[in-house]
């Protein structure tokens, strides 16, 4: 049992290049999400999705764009990078349709933007 | 939307003395607060986790308190060790807004042996 898996682990980038990445979780949670990490402000959502076909914003959607075409998978994608997405990344999966459940993470994307 | 501020944002205790963190949220009908630890370069992992009908659980050396009346929520460790350096995150969350959790912004934990 994998858990949630995240690919690449390290990224560079130039400014304007796009990119994806990707996440999977093998435990059929139907709740995935996407935040970013930056010193002093916590993690931040980025994107989340309900269930296969479903995606909506979260709190720094812009510059983002996800699918969810599968309950597994659930990739993130730079449309043209900017110096501002240098970040760490996360995944994370819950059970959905249960109140209170825990976030399981993915190991993490540490992305520079040069 | 929700905003949960945390505080103090690093902490440096002694070995064997206690470490307090202290988050506060805004929306009132959140929850479920549940605290995660980040050690360096790994993926948050949660530690312990309370919902709003409780107004405390302990977990051997870890507790967390809740008081929904002022919208703040506690992590109290007692007994540090070095290995409890790391960085801690509370969070909260709303059944009704698809339990979406908003962070705080971390505190970074210091046990100095």
């Amino acid at each position: 049992n994998a858990g949630v898996t995240q690919t690449p682990k390290f990224q560079v980038l130039k400014t304007g290049q796009s990119m994806t990445l990707q996440c999977a979780q093998d435990m059929n949670h139907e709740y995935m999400s996407w935040y970013r990490q930056d010193p002093g402000m916590g993690l931040r959502l980025i994107h989340y999705s309900v269930g296969a076909g479903i995606t909506d914003q979260g709190e720094v959607p812009n510059g983002y764009n996800v699918s969810r075409s599968t309950t597994e998978d659930f990739p993130l994608r730079l449309l043209s990078a900017a110096p501002s997405q240098t970040s760490v990344y996360f995944c994370a999966s819950q059970v959905h349709r249960l109140a209170d459940t825990e976030a399981f993470f993915g190991q993490g994307t540490r992305l520079t933007v040069v | 939307g929700e905003n949960v501020e945390q505080h103090p944002s690093t902490l440096s205790v002694q070995e064997g003395d206690s470490a307090v963190i202290k988050c506060t949220y805004s929306d009132s009908a959140s929850n479920y607060f549940p605290w995660y630890k980040q050690e360096l370069g790994k993926r948050p992992q949660l530690i312990i986790d309370i919902r709003s009908n409780v107004g405390e659980k302990k977990d051997q050396r870890i507790a967390v308190t809740l008081n929904k009346t002022a919208k703040h929520f506690s992590l109290h460790i007692t007994e540090t060790q070095p290995e409890d350096s790391a960085v801690y995150f509370c969070a909260a969350s709303l059944k009704a807004a698809g339990n979406k959790l908003t962070f705080g912004g971390g505190t970074r934990v210091l046990v100095k042996p």
